[in-house]
């Protein structure tokens, strides 16, 4: 069965930087690329990026480019996003999820959730 | 950035009705690059539907998706009581930039 568990929740004062991971079960850990997605309480999805853990390729969103990085532990079957400089407004379920297809867009498999909350 | 609109915010009915979702996009997605999920409180979205109207393995026949370029709609034939939710469109003819819709809430009435 395909499972990605994601790493616990977080709390992180205004500035500092978070990084959670993102382990995967059931599938080949590098055929498929992983997105990162976050969802703020009342809010909508927002897509941060992806990586390709064959490669190490990424690509951001415009939005959080050069606050967030995305890397892969082939070794470990896990993938991990920190996000920098974080704000009140990051406050924020953070999801990854497995795609439908190979190179897809399609968010198809998802992970638990890590709730960060942004406070001081 | 692509834009997706969707209306309305909230949708009241009662189980056993339709419920028509609206998605529409700020320039062509094509027929392809439209997918649908649904997002229950203390859960996480599940995909629903892709390629505008291919439902994801596992999701009942009662939920269809159609459209094109920039209109799309989700239907709901039939609500049944797990149904009531809240319904997020997507767009990924671009990347990076893949965006959400704000979302339609389908209450129970």
């Amino acid at each position: 069965e395909v499972q990605l568990v994601q790493s616990g929740a977080e709390v992180k004062k205004p500035g500092a930087t978070v990084k959670m991971s993102c382990k995967v079960f059931g599938y080949t850990f590098n055929a498929f690329n992983i997105h990162w997605v976050r969802q703020a309480p009342g809010k909508g999805p927002e897509w941060m990026g992806l990586i390709d853990p064959d490669d190490g390729e990424t690509m951001y969103s415009d939005r959080f480019q050069g606050r967030v990085t995305i890397t892969a532990d082939t070794s470990a079957g896990t993938v991990y996003m920190e996000l920098s400089s974080l704000r009140s407004d990051d406050t924020a379920m953070y999801y990854c999820i497995k795609p439908l297809t190979l190179l897809g867009y399609e968010l198809h498999k998802w992970g638990q959730g890590t709730f960060v909350t942004v406070s001081s | 950035e692509i834009v997706l609109t969707q209306s309305p915010g909230t949708l009241s009915l009662s189980p056993g009705e339709r419920a028509t979702l609206s998605c529409r996009a700020s320039q062509s997605v094509g027929s392809s690059y439209l997918a649908w999920y649904q997002h229950k409180p203390g859960q996480a979205p599940r995909l629903l539907i892709h390629a505008a109207s291919t439902r994801a393995a596992g999701i009942p026949d009662r939920f269809s998706g159609s459209g094109s370029g920039t209109d799309f709609t989700l239907t709901i034939d039939r609500l049944e009581p797990e149904d009531f939710a809240v319904y997020y469109c997507q767009q990924y003819v671009r990347s990076p930039g893949l965006t959400f819709g704000g979302g339609t809430k389908v209450e129970i009435k």
